[in-house]
């Protein structure tokens, strides 16, 4: 089965822009959930989907955005990207929502530079 | 609030030596606990989780987790760590609200 996987790998964008960061989960898995790493915050919750809806939000501005469609796959957006914005969004997959004992399996990653 | 605090930021031990990371939580109920291991440019696997029953828990790569109530920990050890184990490693908390709250991470270096 193949792995969560997150495109593109690497972007580069400057104050200002939006960016889209696309996740595609395990088959089968419905539930997608996007963090942000960086060094200082650690890993933070951004939102998490299921069936094309979402159901929990972490604490992060409305700038921050995200969609799922019918086969799973996931979207998420920045708009009037800052700086501070620069980071690795990680998506994570897994079976069922809402249930914290379901494992979650995560994607490289994208890394963000906000120039 | 739930919070989860890894006292170390880095740890190094030689190829061979045991290792024992650090993880204390802060939660009102029973928590899910998690420890994932994230090697450079890779996102996070699991390495292994508690959700009820026998205190410790063995895991993937020969890892182990222990679970002490009263004393708020879920550390992580393994006998005798490998080069290969060089990443970083989060301990995370399954929160009420369906949220996994990680730590800042333990970054492990292995001297050969």
């Amino acid at each position: 089965k193949a792995g969560v996987t997150q495109t593109p790998r690497y972007l580069i964008k400057t104050r200002g822009q939006q960016v889209t960061l696309s996740c595609s989960p395990i088959s089968g898995h419905r539930s997608v959930s996007w963090y942000q790493q960086t060094p200082g915050q650690g890993l933070q919750f951004l939102f998490e989907y299921f069936s094309e809806t979402q159901r929990n939000k972490g604490n992060f501005p409305g700038r921050f955005s995200g969609r799922q469609f019918s086969n799973s796959r996931s979207e998420m957006n920045v708009s009037t990207l800052e700086l501070g914005d620069s980071a690795l969004y990680l998506c994570a997959s897994s079976f069922i929502a809402g249930e914290v004992t379901d494992t979650q399996y995560f994607g490289p990653g994208t890394r963000l530079t906000v120039l | 609030a739930q919070s989860v605090t890894q006292p170390d930021i880095h740890i190094t031990v030689s190829e061979g030596a045991s290792l024992e990371l650090r993880c204390n939580y802060s939660y009102g109920a029973t928590p899910y606990l998690f420890w994932y291991v994230q090697s450079p440019g890779q996102g996070l696997q699991l390495l292994l989780k508690y959700f009820s029953g026998d205190t410790l828990v063995q895991g993937i790569k020969g890892f182990e987790a222990e679970f002490k109530r009263s004393q708020s920990s879920f550390n992580l050890r393994k006998p005798s760590v490998h080069w290969s184990d060089a990443a970083e490693y989060f301990c995370a908390v399954g929160a009420g609200d369906d949220k996994i709250i990680f730590g800042k991470g333990t970054r492990l270096h292995i001297l050969p």
